[in-house]
């Protein structure tokens, strides 16, 4: 079964803290992804990253940025945190072949920031 | 982006099959049909997806309408796990995106 594992389901800082979500996959995928989920809103990509050192942003990448040194590792950073960004974030991978395409969820982190 | 339209919720009594509907009348020609599922407190979860034919896997049906501009899920059997909320998504062929919008939550009455 493909894993994608996140480093903390419950995260609290303060606001101007800078904060790392990390993400990692076991499957050997080549694409991985964060979004935040908040009420009304759904799911939104925040950035993406297709292989080591590539990423592109997503629909709402300001005030977060991403590393991703390694194939099955992806970090999500959040360089001055603030309240407007507490959420929960999600991140997923999928393999880099489009026909069959689906990716697979992190259980998600919910950040609050005060 | 196209969109799609689902009902905010259904309700569905356990062991019985529940016909999830999707309305997507400005799908294009090369956008997928994905379903995802949600239970509380995870992340999402692939349910099925197909292009124009309709799709069977051990987790649910997919039945797409001829003109492309409604779909179904399909869970034949309802079971209090399937309690959760269910996004139909269009998804562009070359496209990364999955685009979420605010999905059907599916209540199970034991």
């Amino acid at each position: 079964d493909v894993k994608v594992t996140q480093s903390s389901r419950y995260l609290v800082k303060r606001t101007g803290e800078k904060v790392f979500l990390e993400c990692v996959q076991d499957m050997d995928h080549e694409n991985m992804f964060w979004y935040r989920q908040d009420p009304g809103l759904g799911l939104r990509l925040i950035y993406f990253s297709y292989d080591v050192k590539m990423k592109e942003k997503g629909d709402i990448p300001e005030g977060y940025s991403v590393s991703r040194e390694k194939k099955e590792r992806f970090s999500l950073i959040l360089e001055s945190a603030s309240t407007n960004q507490t959420s929960m974030y999600l991140c997923a991978s999928s393999p880099r072949n489009w026909s069959e395409y689906e990716q697979y969820f992190g259980p998600g982190t919910r950040l609050t920031v005060t | 982006d196209a969109k799609t339209t689902q009902p905010n919720s259904m309700e569905s009594n356990e062991e019985e099959p529940v016909h999830l509907p999707c309305n997507h009348s400005t799908i294009s020609g090369t956008d997928y049909i994905h379903w995802y599922r949600q239970l509380p407190s995870q992340g999402p979860e692939y349910v099925i997806h197909g292009l124009t034919s309709n799709v069977n896997n051990r987790m649910a049906s997919l039945a797409i309408a001829e003109d492309r501009k409604s779909s179904t899920l399909i869970l034949h059997r309802a079971t209090l796990r399937d309690a959760a909320v269910y996004y139909c998504i269009l998804r562009m062929d070359s496209s990364y995106k999955l685009i979420f919008g605010s999905g059907t939550r599916l209540l199970v009455r034991p």
